[in-house]
């Protein structure tokens, strides 16, 4: 076990609501990266937090956004959601920015858009 | 061209065998590099990190050829537990983590 754990772990959406999902980081960790997986496809980086700060982000629209509570926990939410946003999300905690330290991956969130 | 490419498999392999998984990638500023290993239905977990004189884990030996952009790992003496899909991470910088699509790899008895 990782220590990072998402809530909810699966999710049923119609088109054009709006999700949040919930990521606890590890202990001791301050950085929280999300990420999409499609099924039979690599996890695509959305952002990062560090420190309630967003510190990089991927090829995503706006419409994904996200927040870091000071405990380091974070949201990602997704607004107007859209049939191909039906996905795997999962987050890594690490803990730091250099790039170099390991993410410790959470058990995800199954989002099906219908 | 996608950013870090993988051959996707699946491999299927005897128990005992030595098999090899290559990746690419097309950000030559690339910073840092890793394998993961992710087992059905699961989140991805470290296998290792990938260093630029090699560097190896009991069975598991990655290698980084960074003039050529690209990362192999290498698994001897397979084992049933080895069976996952391997992917291949490449920090870009600024924390953006590329992952490939993943190698498949299937040990049989």
């Amino acid at each position: 076990e990782t220590g990072v754990t998402q809530s909810p772990t699966h999710l049923i959406k119609t088109r054009g609501q709006q999700v949040t999902l919930r990521c606890s980081s590890q202990s001791g960790h301050n950085t929280v990266s999300w990420y999409q997986q499609a099924l039979g496809q690599g996890p695509q980086f959305i952002f990062q937090y560090y420190r309630e700060e967003e510190n990089g982000r991927g090829n995503f629209p706006p419409r994904f956004s996200g927040l870091q509570f000071p405990n380091y926990s974070s949201e990602l939410n997704v607004n107007a959601l859209e049939l191909d946003d039906s996905a795997l999300y999962l987050c890594a905690s690490s803990p730091g920015t250099s790039g170099q330290e390991t993410q410790y991956f959470g058990p995800g969130t199954r989002l099906l858009v219908l | 061209r996608k950013e870090v490419e993988q051959d996707p498999g699946p491999f299927n392999v005897p128990e005992g065998a030595t098999v090899a998984f290559n990746c690419t990638y097309s950000n030559s500023a690339s910073q840092s590099f890793f394998w993961y290993r992710q087992d059905c239905r699961k989140e991805p977990k470290l296998l290792m990190s990938v260093y630029s004189s090699g560097n190896e884990d009991g069975r598991f030996t990655a290698q980084l050829n960074r003039a050529s952009q690209y990362i192999s790992l290498l698994i001897r003496d397979s084992k049933l537990s080895d069976s996952a899909t391997y992917l291949c991470v490449v920090n870009k910088g600024n924390n953006d983590m590329r992952f490939g699509a993943g190698t498949r790899l299937t040990v049989k008895p």
